[in-house]
């Protein structure tokens, strides 16, 4: 069974300060992917970042970075910069021979 | 190109009752995934709907069930309404099944069970 572990329920982060959200994962698939959504306090999942198992170089989207480390089975986001509409709730999931399995998440709050 | 939209967006039933859920995905999208949210949890896979044919379900019982139409909307039915079914229910579409890092969701129907 594929699992999604986040260890942080909140972290605080002051405004254009580099934060770090930690994800493990769990899987015996050798071909998956994983994801980082976003979900403000009006609920709409919004996608930010994808890295598949192949892929050799760690996936990036402007401030955002995923920091992949398979022997780990880690992918933490790395959100550069941090801004006020930053906060959030974020969830890494991940997507094998399943539909996509998420994590319980982490509440960013970014601070003035 | 629209997103992704459901209906209604908040909903409040009494138990035992029954409640349809809507779901109209993004243009040129014909998979449609629903999830659950539970308060403060992830979303959990319910199950997805592929050319109006489920492919794929996850750990609900059968009086949770779907549908999709001809124009790839989708529709999530749930009978016999208990109390634990209260919780944030997302739409997602994907333009094939299955696809990786295009999954698009909806703003989600809020239910309350009371």
């Amino acid at each position: 069974a594929q699992k999604i572990t986040q260890t942080q329920p909140g972290m605080f982060v002051q405004e254009k300060e580099a934060v770090t959200l930690d994800c493990t994962y769990d899987t015996s698939d050798q071909s998956y992917g994983l994801f980082w959504y976003k979900q403000p306090s009006s609920g709409e999942m919004i996608f930010l970042i994808y890295q598949g198992s192949y892929d050799e170089q760690n996936a990036t989207e402007g401030r955002y970075s995923l920091n992949f480390q398979k022997a780990r089975k880690s992918a933490n986001l790395v959100i550069s910069a941090s801004q006020l509409g930053d906060s959030a709730m974020y969830f890494c999931a991940m997507k094998g021979n399943t539909p996509l399995v998420f994590g319980k998440g982490t509440r960013l709050s970014v601070i003035a | 190109e629209t997103g992704v939209t459901q209906s209604p967006t908040h909903l409040i039933k009494t138990r035992g009752q029954q409640v349809t859920l809507r779901c109209s995905s993004q243009s040129g999208h014909n998979t449609v995934s629903w999830y659950q949210q539970a308060l403060g949890q992830g979303p959990q896979f319910i199950f997805q709907y592929y050319r109006e044919e489920e492919n794929g379900r996850g750990n609900f019982p059968p009086r949770f069930s779907g549908l999709q139409f001809p124009n790839y909307s989708s529709e999530l039915n749930v009978n016999a309404l208990e109390l634990d079914d209260s919780a944030l229910y997302l739409c997602a579409s994907s333009p094939t099944a299955p696809s990786y890092n295009e999954q698009f969701f909806g703003p989600g129907t809020r239910l309350t069970v009371l």
